[in-house]
């Protein structure tokens, strides 16, 4: 069974530049999470999705960043523009079950560099 | 709100030798816990959970945790670590106000050969 898949794994920006990451979950997952991991840190949740509705999206920064789920499935999270502290480790995970037991699976991750 | 703390940024050990991955947690009326590992270059992924019943739990690779709900800890430890065991591990709650992951800041385990 194929795991979560994302991409790019890395990507190297100028400030003021927009970027995107997609997410292709574990089939049949109806849970979907993007996470943000800086350096040294645990990851941060920034938005939640049950099928194709955002359930929580408080934790992002909704000035620059974006996200969707077309059709319940893939998903893809954007900035636009780009800020120097946005650099970090961008995790996307999915589960059957809700995050309350835990059961997450993560993809690779894609590493976002701003210069 | 829940907090979860992982006190050491990085424990180095020799190979062979037993190790302890310290997390404590704030306080809370129910309790799900859960250690999470990250392998170099590799996503997160699940190494056990304590949900209730037993505070003793097993999980993957030969590693194990207890919950202590005195102390409000669930340490991680190994008897005999593996050059392979090299990675972080996150220690994780589950909050109760939006059942959301809190995460530990993560421990580096340095295996010594």
């Amino acid at each position: 069974e194929a795991g979560v898949v994302q991409s790019p794994r890395y990507k190297i920006i100028e400030k003021k530049q927009p970027v995107a990451f997609w997410c292709n979950p574990i089939s049949g997952h109806n849970t979907l999470y993007w996470y943000r991991q800086n350096l040294g840190q645990g990851p941060e949740l920034l938005i939640r999705y049950e099928n194709e509705e955002a359930v929580d999206d408080s934790q992002l920064p909704k000035d620059r960043f974006s996200a969707e789920r077309l059709k319940g499935v893939d998903s893809t999270l954007k900035i636009q523009p780009a800020e120097l502290g946005d650099s970090a480790v961008y995790l996307c995970a999915s589960s059957t079950r809700g995050e309350g037991t835990g059961e997450l699976f993560f993809g690779e991750g894609s590493r976002l560099t701003v210069l | 709100a829940q907090s979860v703390t992982q006190l050491d940024s990085q424990v180095p050990v020799f190979e062979e030798a037993p190790v302890e991955l310290r997390c404590n947690y704030s306080s809370s009326v129910s309790v799900y816990l859960f250690w999470y590992v990250q392998y170099p270059n590799q996503g997160l992924q699940l190494l056990l959970k304590y949900l209730s019943g037993s505070t003793l739990v097993k999980g993957i690779n030969g590693f194990e945790a207890e919950f202590n709900k005195s102390q409000t800890s669930f340490h991680l430890r190994k008897p005999s670590v593996h050059i392979s065991d090299t990675a972080e591990y996150f220690c994780a709650v589950r909050d109760d106000s939006n059942y959301q992951l809190i995460w530990g800041a993560g421990t580096k385990l340095i295996i010594k050969p």
